[in-house]
């Protein structure tokens, strides 16, 4: 079975800074797709980002880009100028080609601060 | 443009009760999925349907029942309220669109206390 660890439960940034939130996860497969996802305190669920393990080129989408290195099976996160509305719990999440069973981290609280 | 909608928002039962929690989709998805949230452990799968007529079970089915009632309907069904039930429920879908992407698209979730 797929894992996907996330080891930092909380983190925080100074407004137009930049941080980076981790991920881990362990599979077997070789073809596989990687999301992050936004739960502000509303409680919906968004897209960030999301990154196919064949592609090497790393996913960008605006201030929000992945490192992520196949061999090492990690797959974080960066939040370039970071903004107030970022404030928000980050999912990290995996899920197998063609497959219907996404498997989610524990999540990292990110607050950013004025 | 609704998405997925969750009924109801919130809810509170008595052990032992029963109650089902519905979620409708007007995207034209074929997948669509429930997922439970608790503090430090993430989302998990309760159940999933890869489409019309089918369903299966995910990371942590005991205690629930699920039906896809047509292309747009997956309801939860809770036959006897436990407190290790108490969570806040997410209903989500997917689909094809222009292509598959993975994504899933959450309804704004469902809290449910069990005393």
């Amino acid at each position: 079975a797929q894992t996907v660890t996330q080891s930092q439960p909380e983190m925080s940034v100074q407004e137009a800074e930049t941080v980076t939130l981790s991920c881990t996860y362990d599979t077997s497969e070789s073809n596989y797709y990687l999301f992050w996802y936004k739960q502000p305190p509303s409680r919906q669920m968004i897209l960030v980002i999301r990154q196919e393990a064949y592609k090497q080129q790393n996913a960008t989408e605006n201030r929000f880009s992945v490192n992520f290195q196949k061999a090492a099976k990690s797959f974080s996160l960066k939040i370039s100028d970071s903004q107030l509305g970022d404030t928000a719990m980050y999912f990290c999440a995996f899920m197998k080609l063609n497959n219907n069973d996404m498997r989610f981290g524990a999540g990292t609280r990110l607050t950013v601060k004025p | 443009n609704a998405g997925v909608t969750q009924t109801p928002k919130f809810q509170v039962l008595k052990t032992g009760q029963s109650m089902t929690l519905q979620c409708a989709q007007d995207m034209n998805h074929n997948s669509m999925y429930w997922y439970r949230q608790d503090p430090g452990m993430g989302l998990r799968l309760i159940y999933y349907s890869a489409s019309e007529g089918t369903t299966d079970k995910g990371e942590v089915p005991n205690g629930y029942n699920v039906s896809r009632l047509n292309k747009r309907e997956f309801s939860l069904r809770l036959e006897s309220a436990a407190p290790s039930q108490t969570s806040v429920y997410f209903c989500a879908s997917s689909g094809w669109g222009t292509g598959w992407t993975g994504e899933l698209f959450f309804g704004e979730g469902s809290r449910l206390t069990v005393l």
